[in-house]
């Protein structure tokens, strides 16, 4: 597989539920980034974790890190309509370097 | 809040043709990078800028393209003659790597291109 890849693909889920997504990477990395991309449109930050954090909160956004299983899950809680989006990871080496991205997980909450 | 701004939102071309596609980074950033996302595909890193050079590129960011801060708000990627595969949407993206906290990178709306 390739640096950033998230699983599942695809996730369906209910107004209210939690949703939980995965991402795994091959490479040693500075900081790990989220991203949300609504249907074809830009891509919103939504949170950033350092290989130093194990755990990240946002909100209704929960972020964990284990560099030692390079990976990263990011869960919604009370999940809405609105977060209906795909959902990115992105690996960064280090400051300044290029972000790495995943395929993407593409979320829909059904109200 | 500041944010990046890009322009066109849509721009369609001829093969073959020039496009420059254009983004204003937020104002206090120092690194600015374009990255594109082919329809149904991964976003890919095409060149990241700093200091006024090119700091890194890709493979796709071959002799057709080049970047440009023409002055001290816009930052502009050139293809020189499009090919059909360029069809995709383009993101800028900015960073501030002065301070500790924020290697967060910040992308813009997009341009979307579309070469016939």
């Amino acid at each position: 597989s390739q640096q950033g890849e998230e699983d599942p693909q695809a996730l369906s889920i209910q107004e209210g539920e939690n949703a939980t997504m995965n991402c795994s990477y091959k490479t040693s990395i500075n900081n790990l980034q989220w991203y949300r991309q609504n249907s074809g449109r830009g891509l919103v930050h939504l949170i950033l974790i350092r290989s130093n954090e194990r755990e990240k909160h946002s909100g209704r956004l929960r972020v964990t890190l284990d560099t030692s299983k390079k990976s990263s899950s990011l869960l919604i809680t009370a999940s809405r309509a609105a977060d209906t989006a795909s959902y990115f990871c992105a690996t960064n080496k280090a400051a300044g370097n290029k972000l790495t991205f995943g395929g993407g997980t593409r979320v829909l909450v059904k109200p | 809040e500041p944010e990046v701004t890009q322009t066109p939102s849509h721009q369609v071309t001829q093969m073959g043709q020039e496009v420059i596609l254009r983004c204003v980074p937020i104002s206090n950033h120092l690194y600015f990078y374009w990255y594109r996302q082919i329809l149904g595909q991964k976003v890919e890193f095409l060149v990241s800028f700093y200091n006024n050079e090119i700091s890194e590129k890709s493979e796709i960011f071959d002799d057709q393209f080049s970047v440009e801060r023409p002055d001290g708000s816009n930052f502009t990627l050139k293809i020189r003659s499009t090919k059909l595969e360029d069809s995709a949407m383009y993101f800028c993206a900015s960073s501030d790597r002065r301070h500790q906290i924020t290697e967060t990178q910040y992308f813009g709306p997009g341009t979307r291109l579309l070469v016939l």
